[in-house]
């Protein structure tokens, strides 16, 4: 069974500064994906990495895929109370080959951005 | 377009009484996906299926769950009978393939007194 971690639980920051939260496991991965849940909505994703090293940028996120596949992170640089929400890592693990991998979702991060 | 499209939003309801829960995919897509979310245990995938034929059950609590998908634009996640620790929100997604990035509808929360 795989051990996923991601940190921290809780952060509350005001506008404008910058943060970074992450996603690490004991597992190796074959993707992973990043999501962002508001209150009362269902998770939106954000991005997929898949290469180990891989750097993608989606305005003021950078989403990290750590070289070995086993940990990513998320880097908002300026927050903005628009941010705020729960974020959700789901790294994806290949299923005999088929296209059935299964995700499996983090606890998250409880992102709050203060004006 | 629409999303993913869940029913009822909210339910609340006597413990020992039959809940179903109802989703809508998006059309065109293949795989369909019943999620659980608490504060304890987070998102807790149930049920997906591909092509309306379940693939991955282990996720099922027990036997008082099942879900069903009678054809491509309809499924349903059944409680029989409902207990208090069931309370929770629950997420219906859908995506083209089983490894493509899933849409969420917005989550049925249900409250079992």
């Amino acid at each position: 069974t795989q051990l996923l971690e991601q940190s921290p639980q809780f952060l509350s920051i005001q506008e404008g500064e910058n943060l970074t939260v992450y996603c690490n496991s004991s597992s190796v991965f074959s993707s992973l994906q990043w999501y962002r849940q508001e209150p009362g909505e269902g998770p939106v994703l954000l991005v997929t990495v898949v290469t180990g090293g891989e750097v993608k940028k989606l305005k003021r996120l950078t989403f990290q895929f750590g070289d070995a596949r086993k940990d990513s992170s998320l880097h908002i640089t300026a927050a903005q109370p628009g941010d705020t929400g729960l974020y959700l890592c789901a790294p994806r693990t290949s299923a005999g080959g088929t296209s059935y991998g299964k995700l499996t979702f983090g606890q998250g991060t409880i992102l709050t951005v203060h004006p | 377009d629409a999303g993913v499209i869940q029913s009822p939003r909210h339910e609340v309801t006597e413990m020992g009484q039959e809940v179903t829960l109802r989703c809508k995919p998006i059309s065109g897509h293949n795989s369909l996906f019943w999620y659980r979310q608490t504060m304890m245990r987070g998102l807790e995938l149930l049920i997906y299926f591909n092509n309306n034929v379940p693939i991955d059950d282990s996720g099922m609590p027990e036997d008082r769950f099942s879900a069903k998908m009678p054809n491509a634009s309809f499924s349903t996640l059944k409680i029989q009978p409902s207990e208090p620790r069931d309370s929770a929100v629950y997420f219906c997604a859908s995506s083209y393939l089983g490894g493509q990035p899933q849409h969420f509808g917005d989550g049925t929360r249900l409250s079992i007194l």
